[in-house]
This record gives C-alpha cells, sequence and structure tokens, in this order.
C-alpha cells in the first residue's frame, strides 16, 4: 500500500525556535491532509492541501504541497509551548476515504 | 453537543478474554474507522466501514472483529487471537467522500494483562 514518510521522528526545540516536518512519498498523491495530536489527546484535523505547489497559512504555521505532488511540509515560526504535540500527515489511500497516516514528528518545545 | 464518544477511558483485560470497544457518533456521517495506534508510533488501520452493514477490514484486521447495524455505531471487538492487544484505540468518522476530514473520538487504552 501507499506509505508516506515523515522526518524527523522528533524535534526538541526552544520556545521562539522554528520547526519544520516533512512529509515525503515515492508516489503521486492526490492530496494530504495535517493533524496535531496533543500529548494523551486525540489527533486533530489541520488542513488540507489538494493543488500541485499549494501552500496555505493558518497564523505562525505554514503549509506546502510540492510541485510533483510528493511531498509536504509543515513549517512554525516562532514555536510555543502549546505547539507541543506530534504532527502527522495523511493521504488519501485508494478509491475508498480510508487515509494512510505518517509516521508523525513529536515535537517537544521547552522555554 | 455533536462529536464522537469512546468508552471507556481505559480499559483493563485479562488474556485470553475478548473485550468490545465502544464508538458512537452524532454527527450523521457515514463513514467510521478504527485504529491503532502504539507508544511512539503512527496509526494503522484496522477496520473500516463506508455504509450501515458495509464494512472493510484494513491493514491490521487480524485478530479484531466489527459490526455497523447503524449509522452512529461501530463497536471494535479485540478478541483473545489478537497475539498483543495493549495499546491506544482510536474512532474516527467523516463525511462519505474521498478527501473528507477525519474526525477522532477520544481514544480508549487497553491494557491485557
Amino acid at each position: 500500500g501507499q506509505q508516506v514518510m515523515q522526518i524527523p521522528q522528533y524535534q526538541h526545540v526552544q520556545e521562539g525556535e522554528d520547526f519544520t516536518t516533512y512529509c515525503n512519498s515515492s508516489t503521486t498523491l492526490s492530496n494530504i491532509q495535517w493533524y496535531k495530536q496533543r500529548p494523551g489527546g486525540h489527533p486533530v484535523f489541520l488542513i488540507q492541501l489538494v493543488k500541485s505547489g499549494e501552500v496555505k497559512k493558518q497564523k505562525r504555521l505554514t503549509f506546502q504541497f510540492g510541485e510533483a505532488k510528493k511531498n509536504s511540509s509543515l513549517h512554525i515560526t516562532a514555536t510555543q509551548t502549546t505547539d507541543v504535540g506530534t504532527y502527522f500527515c495523511a493521504t488519501r489511500t485508494g478509491t475508498a476515504s480510508k487515509l494512510t497516516f505518517g509516521t508523525g514528528t513529536r515535537l517537544q518545545v521547552t522555554l | 453537543d455533536g462529536g464522537i464518544t469512546q468508552s471507556p477511558k481505559y480499559l483493563f483485560r485479562k488474556e485470553g478474554q475478548n473485550v468490545t470497544l465502544s464508538c458512537e457518533q452524532n454527527l450523521n456521517h457515514d463513514a467510521m474507522y478504527w485504529y491503532r495506534q502504539d507508544p511512539g508510533q503512527g496509526l494503522r488501520l484496522i477496520y473500516y466501514s463506508q455504509i450501515v452493514n458495509d464494512f472493510q477490514k484494513g491493514d491490521i484486521a487480524e485478530g479484531y472483529s466489527v459490526s455497523r447495524e447503524k449509522k452512529e455505531s461501530f463497536p471494535l471487538t479485540v478478541t483473545s487471537a489478537q497475539k498483543n492487544p495493549t495499546a491506544f484505540y482510536l474512532c474516527a468518522s467523516s463525511i462519505q467522500g474521498s478527501t473528507d476530514t477525519q474526525y477522532f473520538g477520544p481514544g480508549t487504552r487497553l491494557t491485557v494483562l
């Protein structure tokens, strides 16, 4: 089945530093969704990207979909402790409405 | 209050016992899903259902069973055949469609002793 790899697995930053997680696939993706899971919580939808080269922003978060639709990134500017959690990318698999999730990037932010 | 509920939050069972995890949604969503998450891992799809009375195996269906008799409910049974059942189980739902957002329940943490 389709696989999406995420890097890094874990990143520890100081508050105020930037953070980026990358999602890569060997095949062309029809779309990318990003989710955030706080420690002990459940994944919460952040955004969906569909078009080649698409860039979307949500306050300090910037999401990009690659021109070839094989990779995506999530960039957080000036991290805050509220950004702590694991960020997952996910992509639709086949014709059914099911998602394949990436392995996730765990972000730790300290003061 | 709309959403997805899972109960209980924590569940303990003895090895060899079947256990059923509850998932209910009042979002009027057609599709429902069960995922398993192990510590430090991503989400792996166990079963999914796109419509009432129909469901398909996901990537790790062995040792699990489901039913979808009502649109609102998608219970998951962890059978004694599942070799490593201790995990965090997440239920999700979405409007039927190819690119729809999935809404997750709070999860059930199952520990088999």
